[in-house]
């Protein structure tokens, strides 16, 4: 079965910095797709970027980019330019090339500091 | 574009009481989902439904039960609610066409109970 491990409880990062969310993923798949989803204090989740893992080129969303590496299992989000609407529970996400539920880690708590 | 809409939002009830939740979505997705969430737990899976009528248990199906007489709605019901059923649930659904394992999950609000 396919896990999904976020290392960080919680982290905070002062506005403007950047900061780096871990997540690592167990999977025999060669095929799938991984995402972040960011859930602020209202409780709706919003994705926030996705990958393909058949892609090599990491994905990028305005001031959010990941650094995916597939042979490590690692897909690690990063914040530039952090904006006290940042904060919220970060969820990293996992799906197989099948239409399967998504597996979700247990999220990171992200306090931006002004 | 209504989206994905959950109701109650807030439900208190009493360990014993049977309980539903709705989930409506507009879309005709496919696929729809129900996680709960729980502190230190993350979102966890309790069913999923692939097509209207075909339902299949996900990681914490124990005290619920499902259908999906309409593709649009996929209701859970605690049939005799229990205090370690308090959570915060949510709906999901996803379009589901051949290959799109990649497109987007879409999360209703969620719904707040509190089983005393």
């Amino acid at each position: 079965a396919q896990t999904v491990t976020q290392s960080q409880p919680e982290m905070s990062v002062q506005e403007a910095e950047t900061v780096t969310l871990s997540c690592t993923y167990d999977t025999s798949e060669n095929n799938y797709y991984l995402f972040w989803y960011k859930q602020p204090p209202s409780r709706q989740m919003i994705l926030v970027i996705r990958q393909e893992a058949y892609k090599q080129q990491n994905a990028t969303e305005n001031r959010f980019s990941v650094n995916f590496q597939k042979a490590a299992k690692s897909f690690s989000l990063k914040i530039s330019d952090s904006q006290l609407g940042d904060t919220a529970m970060y969820f990293c996400a996992f799906i197989d090339s099948g239409n399967t539920p998504l597996v979700f880690g247990k999220g990171t708590r992200l306090s931006v500091i002004a | 574009d209504a989206g994905i809409t959950q109701s109650p939002r807030y439900k208190i009830t009493e360990t014993g009481r049977q309980v539903t939740l709705m989930c409506h979505q507009t879309w005709s997705h496919s696929y729809m989902f129900w996680y709960r969430q729980d502190l230190g737990h993350g979102l966890r899976l309790i069913y999923y439904s692939a097509a209207a009528d075909i339902t299949d248990k996900g990681e914490v199906p124990d005290g619920y039960v499902v259908s999906r007489s309409k593709t649009e709605n996929f209701p859970l019901t605690l049939e005799s609610a229990t205090r370690s059923q308090t959570s915060v649930y949510f709906c999901a659904s996803r379009r589901g066409t051949s290959g799109g394992a990649g497109e987007t999950q879409y999360f209703g609000p969620g719904t707040r109970l509190l089983v005393l």
